[in-house]
């Protein structure tokens, strides 16, 4: 099946720092999905993108497809971004199956 | 916020008890998932519903079985709960399939304790 890998594993911010995270995959996609778990454990959904370029608020999203990877920026990071961050795919011979990477942990310091 | 509710959100049994958790949304989606989230292993796909009873296995589904009467709920049993099923259990649903054009959105999860 495809394979998803997020980089990098750990990152620790100070409050109003900027940053990108990165989801690798091995196959073409024909579904991207970007989740935000905050530290209760909850999973958002932050975007749909299986190409192109996303914005919502302080958050956006690229995906190139032809290349196999996506980028997530977030810019002036506030403590409430806290958490981990999944990328999820669906593509290759995973078709109608999320795949999911084992996400980056982010620590926003104030 | 997408309307998915989970029930229990908390519960810890014994070995050899059934257990049963419900997905209950109130978005007429079509399609509803049940997933595990384990520390080392991110989040795995148990089993799926793409209609009123029709349901499929996911990569982790040995242990598990799903019901689908109704559109707006999904039943997640564990006939006899072993200690390897302590988890998070999240549902999840999409208006289309994940394959081409869904976007999944999850419920609140479920946190399950074998002793």
């Amino acid at each position: 099946g495809i394979q998803v890998e997020q980089s990098p594993p750990d990152l620790i911010l100070q409050e109003g720092a900027n940053s990108t995270l990165r989801c690798n995959f091995s196959d073409s996609v024909n579904n991207l999905q970007w989740f935000h778990q905050n530290p209760w454990g909850q999973l958002i959904n932050l975007f749909y993108i299986p190409s192109g370029t996303k914005q919502n608020g302080r958050l956006s999203a690229t995906t190139v497809a032809t290349e196999r990877y996506s980028l997530l920026y977030i810019s002036s990071s506030q403590t409430t971004d806290s958490g981990v961050y999944f990328c999820a795919v669906t593509g290759g011979t995973s078709y109608g199956k999320l795949t999911f990477g084992q996400g980056t942990i982010l620590t926003v310091h104030p | 916020d997408a309307g998915i509710t989970q029930s229990p959100r908390h519960k810890v049994t014994e070995t050899g008890t059934p257990v049963t958790l419900r997905c209950h949304q109130t978005e007429n989606h079509r399609y509803m998932y049940w997933y595990r989230q384990d520390p080392g292993h991110g989040l795995r796909l148990i089993h799926y519903s793409y209609g009123v009873k029709d349901t499929d296995k996911g990569e982790v589904s040995d242990g598990y079985s799903v019901s689908r009467s109704k559109t707006e709920d999904f039943l997640l049993t564990l006939e006899s709960a072993t200690s390897s099923q302590t988890s998070v259990y999240f549902c999840a649903i999409s208006e289309e399939g994940v394959g081409p054009t869904g976007e999944l959105f999850f419920g609140e999860g479920s946190r399950l304790t074998v002793l």
